[in-house]
């Protein structure tokens, strides 16, 4: 069965300082994936997609960057932190639409 | 370009009482539907979906949705609510097969003992 992991679950950084969030999936191939951003309130905003290695579509500009180094990996990135960065990560996968995205359990990301 | 619209923010209801979760989406065709619940802290968890066939749609959990083409609803049910449903609930419609799914803002829901 497909399984999704994210890591870490909470991370409290200074602000100015890198970002690395990891995402992964496992039991599929070449998978959809996805990062979304969910601040307090304010829903679920899509960040960046992507389709397969190395194809990577912003939907926000933004201080943040996401690349898919191997099939099943997908890396939120960025080099300095903002206050406003703070919020709920959330990676999710498909690989068809019609069943649905499968989201992992989040990163809490507080920007001190 | 297709949206959804949850129209309530908080829903507030009596543990045993029944619930309906209301959604509106946008499209000229038939969607793909989707409701999704949130734990606090947690992820998203597929609750069901839609895209054809019996218009109403069992999920887990003990929900149910109904597909209204004519009113464009997705609207969630469930005849009996347990505390443990309090949680968040998103709509989400996706346009086609190789679309994004775009998500509603989401009704918090709460349960009152």
């Amino acid at each position: 069965s497909q399984t999704i992991h994210q890591w870490p679950a909470t991370l409290v950084q200074p602000v100015g300082s890198p970002l690395s969030l990891e995402c992964t999936v496992e039991g599929t191939s070449n998978p959809n994936l996805y990062w979304y951003r969910q601040a307090a309130g304010r829903g679920l905003q899509l960040l960046f997609y992507s389709v397969g290695i190395g194809q990577i579509s912003s939907e926000v500009p933004q201080n943040l960057s996401a690349s898919r180094p191997q099939d099943r990996q997908f890396i939120l990135s960025s080099k300095k932190l903002l206050l406003s960065d703070s919020g709920f990560y959330l990676c999710a996968w498909d690989y068809n639409l019609f069943d649905g995205y499968t989201f992992g359990s989040g990163t809490r990301l507080t920007v001190v | 370009a297709q949206s959804v619209t949850q129209p309530d923010i908080h829903i507030t209801v009596s543990e045993g009482a029944s619930l309906e979760l209301r959604c509106n989406y946008s499209y000229g065709a038939t969607p793909y539907l989707f409701w999704y619940v949130q734990s606090p802290g947690q992820g998203l968890q597929l609750l069901l979906k839609y895209f054809s066939g019996d218009t109403l749609v069992q999920g887990i959990k003990g929900f149910e949705a109904e597909f209204k083409r004519s009113q464009s609803s997705f609207n969630l049910r469930k005849p009996s609510v347990h505390w443990s449903d309090a949680a968040e609930y998103f709509c989400a419609v996706g346009a086609n097969r190789d679309d994004k799914i775009i998500f509603g803002k989401g009704t918090r829901l709460h349960i009152l003992p």
